[in-house]
């Protein structure tokens, strides 16, 4: 079975800085998608970025940036220019695209860290 | 597009009642997936569905738990009888399956069980 870990309970950062945020993964197969999702006060899930697993190329999407280590089952989160709307509880995930397993589709969840972003 | 919608958004019960908890999928996705968070045990799926057919309900934890998706655009989650130890977030997710296909969740449920 896959897990995913979030060695980072909490972390904070300043206004307009750069922080990273941790997750690293353990599985046996070389087929399946990372994925960054974002939990506001709100509860609300939303995806903030995902990688392909075959992909070399780190997937970025505006201020948020992923470093990829796949030999090393690791997947950051970089945010950029940090606001105090990235306030939030973010989850790494991991999901399986071997067709035909009954684990394909599911997404397996880190434990989570909760981002604070100081004015 | 209006997005999963999940219902109610908060239900707070009593131990021993029948429980029901609602979604709509986004219009034409063919996976549906019901998760479970709780401070212990984190976020997990409980359940899901392909063509409104279950095909992985290992992570629903007891018989008191179940799930059925009648039709393409409505899914519910059951909990009869209900426990303290029930109360959690309940998040309904849909997607179109291909395999680059992304989860959209809805709001969530919160439910407390007295």
């Amino acid at each position: 079975a896959q897990t995913v870990t979030q060695s980072q309970p909490e972390m904070s950062v300043q206004e307009a800085e750069t922080v990273t945020l941790s997750c690293t993964y353990d599985t046996s197969e070389s087929d399946y998608y990372l994925f960054w999702y974002k939990q506001p006060p709100s509860r609300q899930m939303i995806l903030v970025i995902r990688q392909e697993a075959y992909k070399q190329q780190n997937a970025t999407e505006n201020r948020f940036s992923v470093n990829f280590q796949k030999a090393a089952k690791s997947f950051s989160l970089k945010i950029s220019d940090s606001q105090l709307g990235d306030a939030a509880m973010y989850f790494c995930a991991y999901r399986s695209e071997r067709a035909g397993g009954t684990s394909y589709g599911k997404l397996t969840f880190g434990q989570g860290t909760i981002l604070t972003v100081h004015p | 597009d209006a997005g999963v919608i999940q219902s109610p958004r908060h239900e707070v019960t009593e131990m021993g009642q029948e429980v029901t908890l609602r979604c709509k999928p986004i219009s034409g996705h063919d996976y549906l997936f019901w998760y479970r968070q709780t401070m212990m045990r984190g976020l997990e799926l409980l359940i899901y569905f392909n063509n409104n057919v279950p095909i992985d309900d290992s992570g629903m934890p007891e018989d008191r738990f179940s799930a059925k998706m009648p039709n393409a655009s409505f899914s519910t989650l059951k909990i009869q009888p209900s426990e303290p130890r029930d109360s959690a977030v309940y998040f309904c997710a849909s997607s179109l399956g291909d395999y680059k296909s992304i989860q959209y969740f809805g709001a969530g449920t919160r439910l407390s069980v007295l």
